[in-house]
């Protein structure tokens, strides 16, 4: 059952404490992205991977850390520099680094609570 | 900067009815618009459009993109309750490696 997994589905942080989020995928996927996602603002990119071992900033980069070790893996961490970190997280991945092309598939998403 | 609206931004609207979303972008050297429908988690894959003029069909979804007006719309015909959604935009440039996604459009469709 080839897919993106999301893990956890629900999170809930005390303001202050790192986080990290889990993104998996065995779709054999170069590329992959991590979204936040807020009420009537749409998506907005946080970080993208074209390939392992290298990542870049997207629109909102700021408060959050990515690696990519494995080609399967892009973990996203929240970190407390992040000011409003309450928000919906989607990871996406596509066959290839060119985004524009090649559509971008899903993971069901995480819901991250600070309180 | 590129930039992606949509509207209206949410529609309510009867089963049986028919809607039409609408997309506009400005973006730099343009190279494809996608559609994805997300129900309660995962946004899910409608349609890609990278020529003018031509319609992609999928069932009663239907879209088409109009480069001269940088616009496209997604047309939905005898609506069912399961049709209800955000409806997202997302447009792609030549030799990006992201896309740029709209607001969304809220639809809700009343039995």
């Amino acid at each position: 059952d080839g897919g993106i997994t999301q893990s956890p589905k629900y999170l809930f942080r005390k303001e202050g404490q790192n986080v990290t989020l889990s993104c998996e995928q065995n779709l054999n996927h170069d590329a992959m992205y991590w979204y936040r996602q807020d009420p009537g603002q749409g998506l907005r990119l946080i970080y993208y991977s074209q390939i392992v071992n290298d990542f870049q900033k997207g629109d909102i980069a700021e408060g959050y850390s990515v690696s990519r070790e494995k080609k399967e893996s892009f973990p996203l961490t929240v970190t407390s520099a992040q000011k409003n970190p309450t928000a919906f997280y989607l990871c996406a991945s596509s066959a290839r680094a060119s985004g524009s092309v090649y559509e971008q598939y899903f993971g069901p998403g995480t819901r991250l609570t600070v309180t | 900067e590129d930039k992606v609206v949509q509207s209206p931004l949410s529609l309510v609207v009867h089963e049986g009815d028919t809607v039409t979303l609408n997309c506009s972008y400005e973006v730099t050297n343009f190279r494809s618009l996608l559609w994805y429908k997300q129900e309660k988690k995962a946004p899910t894959f409608l349609f890609m459009l990278t020529s003018s003029g031509i319609e992609k069909k999928s069932g009663r979804l239907s879209s088409i993109l109009d480069k001269k007006e940088l616009s496209s719309i997604l047309n939905i015909t005898a609506t069912q309750t399961g049709d209800s959604a955000i409806y997202l935009c997302a447009v792609g440039a030549q030799g990006a490696q992201k896309l740029v996604f709209g607001q969304g459009t809220r639809l809700t469709i009343n039995p």
